[in-house]
């Protein structure tokens, strides 16, 4: 199935530094959300995206949808060790009140090193 | 927060048998679930749309005889792998939500590891 363009595929780096990701995609979407998945296990929802300039933030991530809605980043700022994962973005190009389905972004690596 | 629960968590079987996988919404009832596969260091991947009291949905490339997918009741959703074989070894993981997207992203279950031997 069609994928959005995820950047970087992976990134080692030390702990206390801050992370930067990004998903873009060739059509506007309407909604973009973030999923962190720890091996072996679904993935988990970190911040939901709804809106063109959307800044949202959980904890030390931070989100933007952006202002053209073909692109989204993730930030984690003063990263530790459980941050360690794959994240994905997720996308739609429906209207939010439908049940369009959703396209993944190939995935970023993260990994913290003390 | 939704929660969606999947059995079992792994399953190891022979080619050629059947293997039957579970996803529950646990606080919530979902008239859509979602299967999706994942191998390993890749994506998820959208097999097919689970509708509660009707057909699934297939993606291109899905075998529908082959993945059987039935969504009998509100918090239910099975997928069968039906004579399975190595190739259907992956981590198959479903989700579902309350409502349209702006009302509920989509959550998903913690996945089943198969192995087929």
């Amino acid at each position: 199935g069609q994928q959005l363009n995820q950047s970087p595929q992976s990134m080692f780096i030390q702990e206390g530094e801050d992370v930067s990701m990004n998903c873009t995609s060739s059509s506007i979407f309407n909604t973009w959300l973030w999923y962190k998945q720890d091996p072996g296990e679904g993935p988990v929802l970190l911040i939901a995206l709804y809106k063109a300039g959307e800044l949202t933030s959980n904890g030390r991530l931070t989100a933007q949808f952006g202002i053209t809605r073909k692109d989204s980043f993730l930030n984690i700022s003063a990263s530790i060790p459980s941050d360690v994962g794959i994240y994905f973005c997720a996308g739609s190009d429906r209207p939010t009140d439908s049940w369009g389905k959703l396209q993944f972004g190939a995935g970023t690596q993260v990994v913290v090193t003390p | 927060g939704a929660v969606v629960s999947q059995h079992p968590s792994w399953v190891i079987c022979k080619s050629g048998t059947s293997v039957k996988i579970e996803c529950r919404s646990l606080d919530f009832q979902a008239t859509t679930m979602f299967w999706y596969r994942q191998f390993p260091k890749q994506s998820l991947m959208l097999m097919a749309t689970s509708n509660e009291g009707s057909k699934a949905t297939y993606e291109q490339g899905v075998e529908k005889d082959k993945f059987l997918i039935n969504h009998a009741s509100l918090t239910l959703s099975t997928l069968t792998v039906t004579s399975a074989h190595p190739e259907d070894s992956s981590f198959y993981i479903c989700s579902a939500r309350v409502g349209p997207l702006r009302a509920s992203p989509l959550h998903f279950g913690n996945g089943t590891r198969l192995t087929v031997t």
